[in-house]
């Protein structure tokens, strides 16, 4: 198998506050872990990949201190959005790679972020 | 620019009949090539995943690669009301970061 998990699967908070999301490999170990925004009616947009004990590495154009990124375990990685503003509401997905095949990802079931 | 390209469709085709979706990328290095599955309002879903030429073929599902044209393809066989999603293409580009390159998606609508 190769599940993977999302938490929260929504969350509403205040603008300036700060959200944080799990992503977790259920039964496997991840070797990469990605995270993605999708806004509606559009493709997934990488933000990042994490592994685990080393720093993220961000995709052009991602703020790195807005969306904060710990890969702490092989089964486990966080993304916190720092003083969320209404423009960070998205749909957030998290992928994980066993780095049985290269590329091949599974992906969580997603966090709806709604910033009022 | 690294690019993945389908056509956002919508592509409608009658129950019972074969669905054909289709995708070309731009890296000739390209060496993974991937089909997910998304339902409005959730995540992708990996359906078939293609790594050399030819068919590779699971259950209703056919996915064709052609290096040389730079071609994906995904066959879906007796399509159903509940295939009805947007089938994503994604390309693990030739820099062996493991990142996915994915195209903006095909709209299937299957009707009964």
């Amino acid at each position: 198998g190769a599940v993977v998990s999302q938490h929260p699967s929504w969350v509403i908070c205040k603008s300036g506050t700060s959200v944080k999301i799990e992503c977790r490999s259920l039964d496997f170990q991840a070797t990469t872990m990605f995270w993605y925004r999708q806004f509606p009616k559009q493709s997934l947009m990488l933000m990042a990949t994490s592994n685990e004990g080393s720093k993220a590495t961000y995709e052009q154009g991602v703020e790195k201190d807005k969306f904060l990124i710990n890969h702490a375990s092989l089964t486990l990685s966080t993304l916190t959005v720092t003083s969320a503003h209404p423009e960070d509401s998205s749909f957030y997905i998290c992928s994980a790679s066993k780095g049985a095949q290269l590329g091949e990802q599974f992906f969580g079931p997603g966090t709806r972020l709604t910033v009022l | 620019q690294k690019e993945v390209e389908q056509n956002s469709g919508p592509l409608s085709v009658p129950e019972g009949a074969i669905a054909s979706l289709n995708c070309t990328y731009s890296d000739r290095g390209s060496q993974s090539f991937f089909w997910y599955r998304q339902y409005s309002g959730k995540s992708p879903e990996l359906i078939m995943s293609i790594y050399s030429n030819g068919d590779q073929e699971d259950g209703r599902f056919t996915a064709q690669l052609n290096k040389a044209s730079q071609y994906v393809s995904l066959l879906i066989r007796d399509s159903q009301p509940s295939d009805s999603a947007t089938y994503l293409c994604a390309v693990a580009g030739s820099g062996n970061t493991g990142k996915l390159i994915f195209g903006q998606g095909t709209t299937l609508q299957v009707k009964p």
